[in-house]
């Protein structure tokens, strides 16, 4: 089975503070992503990464880094965190991007608060 | 615009009951659609794929159906049972410059009661 595993399930940050969520997957997928879920939106995509040290902006980027060294890690960053951050982020990764029926498998997810 | 719209927002039944989400697209080109199944606290997890070709794909008690024609998807759950109680996500995906791009709706929280 697909596994992706963030490394936290709940997080307190303060504002202003940077703050790193990571996210492993250990299937060899080339696609990861990031996403943050708010209540009445959906999900909706900060940034995905189709290869090593490639990034694309996805819908939100705004006030958000990514950073994929190595292809199984995935971290998204925020460098001064604001209230407006606050939400719940799913990391995702994906076999091939190229294959019109891949699937997507998610993390746990991680619930930010920024206080 | 490329959007996924999904009703009802919430739904309350009965165990045992049978119950019908409702999913309607405006994603172009269309490569597939997904629903997730997302329990409180834990991410989404697919139920079933359908692609332009399909009309009906079953999963055990879920049964999903596509009509490309009019855009529109359905999940029924039949004989419901309190492990259904979660959010239940429709994904569209737009096949567009060689990667498919992930169109989320909203999702249907549908929590079922003794």
């Amino acid at each position: 089975d697909v596994k992706v595993t963030q490394s936290s399930r709940y997080l307190v940050k303060r504002t202003g503070e940077k703050v790193f969520l990571e996210c492993v997957q250990d299937m060899d997928h080339e696609n990861m992503f990031w996403y943050r879920q708010d209540p009445g939106l959906g999900l909706r995509l900060i940034y995905f990464s189709y290869d090593v040290k490639m990034k694309e902006k996805g819908d939100i980027p705004e006030g958000y880094s990514v950073s994929r060294e190595k292809k199984e890690r995935f971290s998204l960053i925020l460098e001064s965190a604001s209230t407006n951050q606050t939400s719940m982020y799913l990391c995702a990764s994906s076999l091939d991007q190229g294959v019109v029926n891949t699937e997507a498998f998610f993390g746990q997810g991680t619930r930010l608060t920024v206080v | 615009k490329n959007q996924v719209e999904q009703s009802p927002q919430s739904l309350i039944i009965l165990e045992g009951k049978n119950c019908t989400l409702q999913c309607n697209y405006t994603v172009s080109p269309f490569s597939n659609l997904r629903w997730y199944k997302q329990d409180t606290g834990r991410g989404p997890v697919s139920l079933t794929i359908m692609t332009f070709s399909e009309n009906t794909k079953s999963n055990g008690r879920y049964t999903a159906t596509l009509d490309a024609d009019t855009k529109q998807s359905s999940l029924h759950i039949t004989a419901s049972q309190l492990s259904d109680s979660a959010s239940y996500i429709c994904v569209v995906s737009r096949f567009s410059g060689g990667y498919n791009k992930l169109i989320f709706g909203a999702g249907t929280r549908l929590a079922v009661h003794p």
